[in-house]
């Protein structure tokens, strides 16, 4: 029972392609993100949702959508792919927005490698 | 704007070596303060936290202490082991909307 999932696990595309990560969480949160993990280990958020609608955005390249279908799902989609795009891409919920103890909870990670 | 700030790795030990990694932040307000820690191949996860000053969060034998004097999480391990070989992510969270700012990562390597 995989508390935060995503899938795939690995994506690897050529540049200029369009492809699709998703993210499902069964922990009944009310808050997912996404963060972009680079080769060295940084990570940085990229969006949050909160029942289904977005909270934070991030300075990010308009070709990332994310699209949250109902607050269990949060999908990220990537236009026109390029090389830079290639990273590991976590998915994480939290229980909601208040609490100051809030644990984000992370996925298994999407590593996407962009030739 | 909130910043956190860790030593950079990697750091080397011998199992049963003490363990220190550094972190301090700089935040409006006092924020919550966390230890994720990532394993090869894996997502991040929660390994401890505190959300006032003079806290102590602890698990696994790890601890760190909330200290609003120097601004500072360090997290400590009095003897570490091969299994904790791992990327440990400081991390706060203050303000509304739940987000975290995290450091830069130190990733740890346990010989035996």
């Amino acid at each position: 029972d995989t508390a935060v999932s995503q899938t795939p696990k690995y994506l690897v595309t050529q540049m200029g392609n369009d492809k699709s990560i998703k993210c499902e969480q069964n922990l009944g949160h009310d808050t997912m993100y996404w963060y972009k993990q680079d080769s060295k280990k940084f990570l940085k958020i990229m969006f949050s949702y909160n029942n289904k609608e977005l909270i934070i955005n991030e300075t990010v390249p308009n070709r990332f959508s994310p699209k949250s279908p109902d607050k269990a799902h949060l999908n990220l989609h990537i236009n026109s792919l390029e090389l830079g795009d290639s990273a590991v891409y976590f998915c994480a919920s939290s229980q909601d927005l208040a609490g100051r103890q809030e644990t984000q909870y992370f996925g298994p990670g999407t590593r996407l490698l962009v030739l | 704007g909130n910043s956190v700030t860790q030593m950079e790795g990697p750091v080397t030990l011998s199992e049963e070596a003490f363990l220190t990694i550094n972190c301090t932040y700089t935040a409006t307000g006092y924020p919550s303060l966390f230890w994720y820690v990532q394993y090869p191949g894996e997502g991040l996860q929660l390994l401890l936290k505190a959300t006032k000053a003079d806290d102590k969060g602890s698990n696994k034998g790890f601890e760190a202490t909330y200290r609003k004097e120097t601004t500072s999480f360090h997290l400590e391990k009095g003897s570490v082991q091969v299994s904790d070989s791992a990327v440990y992510f400081c991390a706060s969270l203050s303000g509304g909307y739940q987000k975290v700012t995290f450091g830069i990562g130190t990733k740890l390597q346990v010989i035996p």
